[in-house]
């Protein structure tokens, strides 16, 4: 398999649920990021890991919480979420943190916190 | 950090028609530039990238953007569109020196048969 693959597609959980999103890259890239998309607004970073060390935190509530135990995977564990955290969070990895350095993104899993 | 702004939320347009996709960002001693494609259910996927060199850069399904450094502009065009170019494009900016790559809203391109 190729590229950058993320599951679940889509959940449903909770605000009590304990749940994570799993992000795997197959391209050899050492940088690897979560994106959350809400509609009418910008992409918004999460996190940004940068072999395997998380380099950024753009503020972020304590209720997201990222793992990067190798430069291949990236998950995200969701505790005590509310209704607005309900968005479209994306995967993404790139050769290096460089801002040069195209993005390539999973398909995304689909979040619904009720 | 820079700023990006799309004008236009959608673009409706028909089939074999010409289209313009504008972006303008906050001005930068030097600047790198993407656009982004996402079509539903999907993630993004790089269409086409300016880092320096020539302003005018292409994509292989035949889009084109021209980096205007005194516009502080990076508009997309297509001189004859095709169904399967209904998408969300999303144009994106960073700073040299810096990794916070910065995406306008986005635009929906919905091309009409």
């Amino acid at each position: 398999e190729t590229g950058v693959t993320q599951t679940p597609r889509h959940l449903v959980m909770g605000m009590t649920n304990k749940k994570s999103l799993k992000c795997e890259q197959h391209l050899g890239h050492n940088a690897m990021y979560w994106y959350k998309q809400s509609a009418k607004k910008p992409l918004e970073l999460m996190f940004v890991y940068s072999l395997e060390e998380r380099v950024e935190n753009n503020s972020v509530p304590s209720r997201f919480s990222p793992e990067c135990p190798n430069s291949s995977h990236l998950f995200l564990h969701l505790h005590t979420l509310q209704p607005e955290d309900s968005a479209l969070y994306l995967c993404a990895s790139s050769q290096d943190r460089g801002s040069w350095s195209p993005l390539h993104f999973g398909n995304g899993t689909r979040l619904t916190v009720t | 950090a820079q700023s990006v702004t799309q004008l236009d939320s959608q673009v409706p347009v028909f089939e074999e028609a010409p289209v313009e996709l504008r972006c303008n960002y906050s001005s930068s001693v030097s600047v790198y530039l993407f656009w982004y494609v996402q079509y539903p259910n999907q993630g993004l996927q790089l269409l086409l990238k300016y880092l320096s060199g020539s302003t005018l850069v292409e994509s292989i399904n035949g889009f084109e953007a021209e980096f205007n450094k005194s516009q502080t502009s990076f508009h997309l065009r297509k001189p004859s569109v095709h169904i399967s170019d209904t998408a969300e494009y999303f144009c994106a900016a960073s700073g040299a020196g810096s990794y916070q790559l910065t995406f306008g809203k986005g635009t929906k391109l919905s091309v009409i048969p």
